[in-house]
Formats: C-alpha cells, structure tokens, sequence
C-alpha cells in the first residue's frame, strides 16, 4: 500500500536533548513537507524540501533541522534550541511543490 | 499575503441532513487550487475535496461539493446526507503559488463539525 509513515506516534523529550522524528514515503513523490499544530489551531510550516538535497525554511524554523539525503525520507530534529516544542507534527508529500498534499499520522511530541 | 478566513468556528447537523461550511480567501492569483481538508480525532489530516481556480464546474467528491465563487473569493464545503463519521474538524487550505514558501499551504482556522445521530 502506497502513503506516509511517521514515527513514533508518542514521543517524550527532556528540556536539553534532540530528538528526530520520522517521516518516509513510497508515492514516489519529490516535494515533502513538516508542519507543526498547536492546540486547536491550523497548521504552520516548519520545512519543505522540493527535492533530494534540497530544503527550504517555512515560516517557523528557528529551532528544527533537516535531511533530504533520500527521496522518500524526510527526518525532523527538534534541537534543544526550540524554546516550546511541546505539539503535534504532521509530514506531507506531494507530486511536486504547489501539488495536492497527503498527510501522515502524525507524532505527538510531549517536553517533560 | 494569502489568507484564508473560516467565520464558523463550529457547527453541527443531524445525522442524514446537509450542512455547509464556509471559507474565503484572499488572493492575486488567477490559477490556483484550494483544498478542504478533514481531522478527524485520530488528527491525521484527510483531502476531502480539491477545486482547480481556472474550472468553472465545482468539484464533487460522493457526498462532498463545493460552492465556488471565484469572484468573491469563496469556497465553501457542502455535506450531505451527513453521517456520524463526518464528525471533525475541517481545514480549507491554500497554497502559496509564488515567494519563498512556494508550495506551502495556508489554512483557515477550523470549523468544528458535530454530527447528532
């Protein structure tokens, strides 16, 4: 079955540590996308990558960090500098950027 | 700026009946698409339905269509027959067509759908 996997779905965090999240998929698709949602908000834009090798910032970067090493991996590193990581992230991909965008599950990532 | 502007915070239907939630945007663009997106309590966010800017035809997904009014800049999402599982939050959604988030979409800020049976 073709879509997008992220992992884990529950992830805890101490103040000070990195952690990564996952994100992989097998539609053959070139643009993929991080987004973070707070609590009864919409989504907003961390990064996005239009290709292997290549990635952008979004519009809330400061604190998070990415790879496009493969076309269907897209990891996200929540650094220690984010000052309130505590959210939902989702991971997208579409065709190519500006196209139709399918979501993952999701992970929850809780600061204790 | 593109925004994206949902007035109905929540609404609710009973179970069979049609209810339509409302959306506008804010664009230059001529040729763009928008997107109602669904999140369910699961928060896995689901493409109800896509409309193409430059097709006056409104896109119908089964019980899913939209109104859209492109002078006016609205696109609003009818359910009918509406079912228990209908029961979410909904997005409508942009995309930036140009700029340094190009690809990135926009999303209004929710209406909640409760479904009485």
């Amino acid at each position: 079955d073709g879509g997008i996997t992220q992992s884990p779905k529950y992830l805890f965090r101490k103040e000070g540590q990195n952690v990564t999240l996952s994100c992989e998929q097998n539609l053959n698709h070139d643009a993929m996308y991080w987004y973070r949602q707070d609590p009864g908000q919409g989504l907003r834009l961390i990064y996005y990558s239009q290709i292997v090798n290549d990635f952008q910032k979004g519009d809330i970067a400061e604190g998070y960090s990415v790879s496009r090493e493969k076309k269907e991996s897209f990891p996200l590193t929540v650094t220690s500098a984010q000052k309130n990581p505590t959210a939902f992230y989702l991971c997208a991909s579409s065709i190519v950027l500006g196209d139709t965008q399918y979501f993952g599950p999701g992970t929850r990532l809780t600061v204790l | 700026a593109q925004t994206v502007t949902q007035s109905q915070p929540e609404m609710s239907v009973q179970e069979a009946e049609t209810v339509t939630l409302s959306c506008t945007y804010d664009t230059s663009e001529s040729d763009y698409y928008l997107f109602w997106y669904k999140q369910p309590p699961s928060r896995q966010m689901i493409l109800v339905i896509r409309q193409e800017a430059y097709k006056q035809q409104n896109a119908t997904e089964n019980r899913f269509s939209v109104n859209f009014q492109k002078a006016a800049k609205s696109f609003s999402l009818k359910i009918s027959d509406s079912q228990l599982g209908d029961a979410a939050m909904y997005f409508c959604a942009y995309p930036q067509s140009g700029g340094t988030s190009y690809g990135k979409l926009t999303f209004g800020q929710g209406t909640i759908l409760t479904v009485h049976p």
